[in-house]
């Protein structure tokens, strides 16, 4: 079985450009989890998608934004890139989310994309 | 203060030897994650804790809620074991559920 996918592998991009990062779940997965991995920061949550709706987000600027498909894909897209906005954004997938039975909610990572802006 | 501590931030060992990574937390969760992240970024999920102790192989995890504290224990460690342990929960928001919140992480270097 494939795991969590995502795409590209590594992005250059320069300020003031858009990007667009592609996360694939795992096949029966509904709910995706996008993170920003920038470094000396630490992992911090970004975006959460579930059936196709955007539930919740961390503490971003509306530059950073995405959608989930209805194959419960997913796109994250950065508009006006900033040099800080260089980092590691890694994808994860869950089954279900609020599940009594919590191995449902194990979120499995994608193995990233690396965004580099100059 | 960071919602989740990690202890040590960094440790280096001597192959063979018992490693034990810890986990404190400020607030009220539905469970825990370890995770590891090897150089090039990719992260595994080991472990999701809500109660208890789970076993992998050489990996051992344990939760104790009531004390907001998890550890994260390697036997027998190998330079293999080397990478970024990151604890991350799951805080509970009641009528929903959040992304992850994460630890800075501990830097293992096993040395054979």
């Amino acid at each position: 079985e494939a795991g969590v996918t995502q795409s590209p592998t590594h992005l250059i991009k320069t300020r003031g450009q858009h990007a667009t990062l592609r996360c694939s779940p795992i096949s029966g997965h509904t709910s995706v989890y996008w993170y920003q991995q920038a470094l000396g920061l630490g992992l911090q949550f970004l975006l959460w998608y579930d059936e196709g709706e955007e539930r919740n987000r961390g503490n971003f600027p509306p530059r950073f934004s995405g959608r989930q498909f209805p194959n419960y894909s997913s796109e994250l897209n950065v508009n006006a890139l900033e040099l800080e906005d260089s980092a590691l954004y890694l994808c994860a997938s869950s089954l279900a989310v609020g599940e009594v039975d919590a191995a449902k909610n194990i979120q499995y990572f994608g193995a990233g994309t690396r965004l580099s802006v100059l | 203060k960071n919602e989740v501590e990690q202890s040590p931030q960094n440790l280096t060992a001597q192959e063979g030897e018992f490693i034990t990574i810890n986990c404190s937390y400020s607030v009220g969760i539905s469970a825990l994650h370890w995770l590891q992240q090897h150089p090039g970024g990719g992260i595994v999920s080991l472990f999701m804790l809500s109660s208890g102790k789970k076993k992998h192989g050489r990996l051992i995890a344990t939760i104790n809620i009531q004390e907001k504290h998890s550890s994260l224990h390697i036997t027998a460690s190998h330079p293999r074991d080397s990478a970024v342990y990151i604890c991350a929960v799951h805080p509970y928001s009641g009528g929903g559920a959040d992304g992850l919140t994460f630890g800075k992480g501990t830097h293992l270097i096993i040395q054979p």
